[in-house]
């Protein structure tokens, strides 16, 4: 058990809709990162916070947004779904969110957008 | 731009034999690196990371893998694998300036056969 919580588990929509995938970081990890993976595509970095604040973007779509609250925990929102946004979602925290730091990842949030 | 290879999709052994998985990246300058593993329905789990020091680094589970900076290569290897190896196994960089978060290779999909 890596200590990183996502919920939902599975996720089933419609194209169009938004949803808000969870994640609750290690106890004691500052830094929250968000991934998609896709068989097509791999593993896909998306955002990063630290402590609050958003620290790198990566390939994340307007569509797509997140956030980190003061207890550390962090939500991604994504809208207009569209069915190649069907993919498993990796929220993954570290302690100093530098890049010697590891990841520790969370099981995923399957979205199966339809 | 930065990139992670890892030329073998899927690695086929037996087991008790020995195995290499291999990771090659783009890089003229000093890395992080590090191999992760996924397990079916699981999120990627830290095996090993190289940040500086000896080029030979070991992990859990008995892996090891070689840091050679001349051929910008960290391959993985296991003297001898059991079936609980089955698994998919992903190579990542980052850069210690900053310049980019977590780079993942597409994976390995390592199956041990009786």
């Amino acid at each position: 058990d890596s200590g990183v919580t996502q919920t939902p588990k599975h996720l089933i929509t419609a194209t169009g809709q938004r949803v808000t995938l969870r994640c609750s970081p290690r106890s004691g990890d500052l830094s929250v990162y968000w991934y998609q993976q896709s068989l097509d595509q791999g593993l896909q970095f998306l955002i990063q916070y630290y402590n609050g604040e958003e620290r790198a973007k990566g390939n994340i779509l307007e569509r797509f947004s997140a956030q980190q609250f003061p207890d550390l925990h962090s939500e991604l929102n994504l809208s207009s779904l569209e069915l190649g946004d069907s993919a498993l979602y990796f929220c993954a925290s570290s302690v100093t969110g530098t890049e010697n730091s590891p990841l520790h990842f969370g099981n995923g949030t399957r979205l199966t957008v339809t | 731009a930065q990139s992670v290879t890892q030329l073998d999709s899927q690695v086929p052994v037996f087991e008790e034999a020995p195995v290499e998985l291999r990771c090659n990246y783009s890089s003229s300058v000093s890395v992080y690196l590090f191999w992760y593993v996924q397990y079916p329905n699981q999120g990627l789990q830290l095996l090993l990371k190289y940040l500086s020091g000896s080029t030979l680094v070991k992990g859990i589970n008995g892996f090891e893998a070689e840091f050679n900076k001349s051929q910008t290569s960290f391959h993985l290897r296991k003297p001898s694998v059991h079936i609980s190896d089955t698994a998919e196994y992903f190579c990542a960089v980052s850069d210690p300036s900053g310049t980019y978060k977590y780079i993942f290779g597409t994976g390995t999909r390592l199956k041990v056969l009786a």
